[in-house]
């Protein structure tokens, strides 16, 4: 099926550090949606995202939905240990036909 | 509020042995999904029901897949005979309609040996 492209695929990074990761889609999408997976859990959302340009924060994290509706970025600043875990976009649009989409997931390691 | 809950959360099965997954949605969701999430990938829709109607099941296999959502609340998911490939998370998800927020349970982890 149809998937978005997600980069980074992974990273590691320093206690303390900024994280930066993004979705980019050939489709136009009108919802945005930042999921979280831990280990051995199903996916929890985070930010949702309904409006071109909107930026959202929850917390340590801040998403925006871009201009052109086929991309999205997800911040989270000072990353902590518990940040770990598999961060998933999907995308979502108005036809009642059209499932949600989802990128292949940014994989995250935080070193303490 | 309850989130999804699923179960079995985990089952190992021989292949060609069947398995069935049950799921009960948010309450006030009238939206059901299913959804297949092999390792290392995002997951990937199987059906989406509309109350008790399954209005998108084009990625379902329905050779030996099946689902169904007979009162418009809970769903089961069953695959009869298990194949070594359908080793995955099968993940259900609700929502208040399509179009709308999609939020998923912890997921029924399959193992076929």
């Amino acid at each position: 099926g149809q998937q978005l492209n997600q980069s980074p695929q992974s990273m590691f990074i320093q206690e303390g550090e900024d994280v930066s990761m993004n979705c980019t889609s050939s489709s136009i999408f009108n919802t945005w949606l930042w999921y979280k997976q831990d280990p051995g859990e199903g996916p929890v959302l985070l930010i949702a995202l309904y409006k071109a340009g909107e930026l959202t924060s929850n917390g340590r994290l801040t998403a925006q939905f871009g201009i052109t509706r086929k991309d999205s970025f997800l911040n989270i600043s000072a990353s902590i240990p518990s940040d770990v875990g598999i961060y998933f976009c999907a995308g979502l649009s108005n036809s009642e036909n059209t499932p949600l989409v989802f990128g292949k997931g940014t994989r995250l390691s935080v070193i303490a | 509020e309850a989130g999804v809950v699923q179960s079995p959360r985990y089952k190992i099965i021989e292949k060609k042995q069947p398995v069935a997954f049950w799921c009960n949605p948010i309450s006030g969701h009238n939206t059901l999904y299913w959804y297949r999430q092999n390792l290392g990938q995002g997951p990937e829709l199987l059906i989406r029901y509309e109350n008790e109607e399954a209005v998108d099941d084009s990625q379902l296999p329905k050779d030996r897949f099946s689902a169904e959502r007979l009162k418009g609340v809970d769903s089961t998911l069953k695959i009869q005979p298990a194949e070594l490939g359908d080793s995955a998370v099968y993940l259900c998800a609700s929502s208040e309609g399509s179009g709308n927020t999609i939020y998923f349970g912890e997921g029924s982890w399959l193992t076929v040996v």
